[in-house]
């Protein structure tokens, strides 16, 4: 059972156009989220964070939005850049409380930003 | 600081064999996870250690095992390796409470 699902496997984005990533979670324990991007034959790097209080944060181009409700959050990287192209993984944490050492991924979305 | 370094980068065994990997976390990061990536289960979560403690540990045989080092330093271990095995294993390194992971580059496995 896939508690955090990423169900668009690829995404091409022509460059300076905006990036739209989404992801979905089940688990209502969930109390933080996070974005990693990751290059072939590298381990991923972490982008942005959410915690589950808030609704919205910011970091330069990348933004990521949370709806509780809908149990979605999605990552918006505007202005999209080729250098952006990778696979990038929702991740979140807090299901079993305790060390938060325990992240649960998504299958990753591949982005490719076009020139 | 350097980041979070694994050994080796690259490693072939066979079926039946058993296999260490190395894990130095960030300087100043006492809590390491390790992380399995294949391409149809994804990244799956096998445990954390935190001040030579296991912390926290998912759905994985007992095959796979791991230890901390006073230096934070960590290894884990698989037995008995078998042919599913072969993946992409990444540990992680962060502060204390903190939720942000920071990953090394992983061992790539193979088993033969």
């Amino acid at each position: 059972d896939q508690q955090v699902k990423q169900n668009s496997p690829s995404l091409s984005v022509q460059e300076g156009r905006i990036s739209i990533l989404n992801c979905d979670y089940t688990n209502s324990m969930f109390d933080y989220f996070l974005w990693y991007k990751k290059y072939p034959a590298e381990g991923p790097t972490f982008l942005i964070s959410i915690s589950s209080i808030k609704d919205k944060n910011e970091d330069g181009r990348f933004t990521v939005f949370l709806n509780k409700s809908a149990k979605h959050l999605s990552l918006h990287i505007v202005p999209s850049q080729p250098g952006d192209s990778a696979v990038y993984f929702c991740a979140a944490s807090g299901a079993y409380g305790g060390s938060q050492g325990n992240l649960i991924f998504g299958k990753g979305t591949k982005l490719s930003v076009k020139p | 600081k350097a980041g979070v370094t694994q050994t080796p980068r690259y490693l072939i065994k066979t079926r039946g064999q058993q296999v260490t990997l190395s894990c130095s976390p960030i300087s100043g990061h006492r809590s390491v996870s390790w992380y399995q990536q294949t391409p149809g289960q994804g990244l799956q979560f096998l445990f954390e250690y935190f001040s030579e403690t296991q912390r926290n540990k998912g759905n994985f045989p007992g095959r796979f095992s791991g230890r901390q080092f006073s230096n934070s330093r960590s290894e884990m271990n698989v037995s008995t390796l078998e042919l599913g095995d072969s993946a992409l294993y990444l540990c992680a390194s962060k502060q204390g409470a903190a939720y942000e992971q920071y990953f090394g580059p992983g061992t790539r496995l193979t088993v033969t």
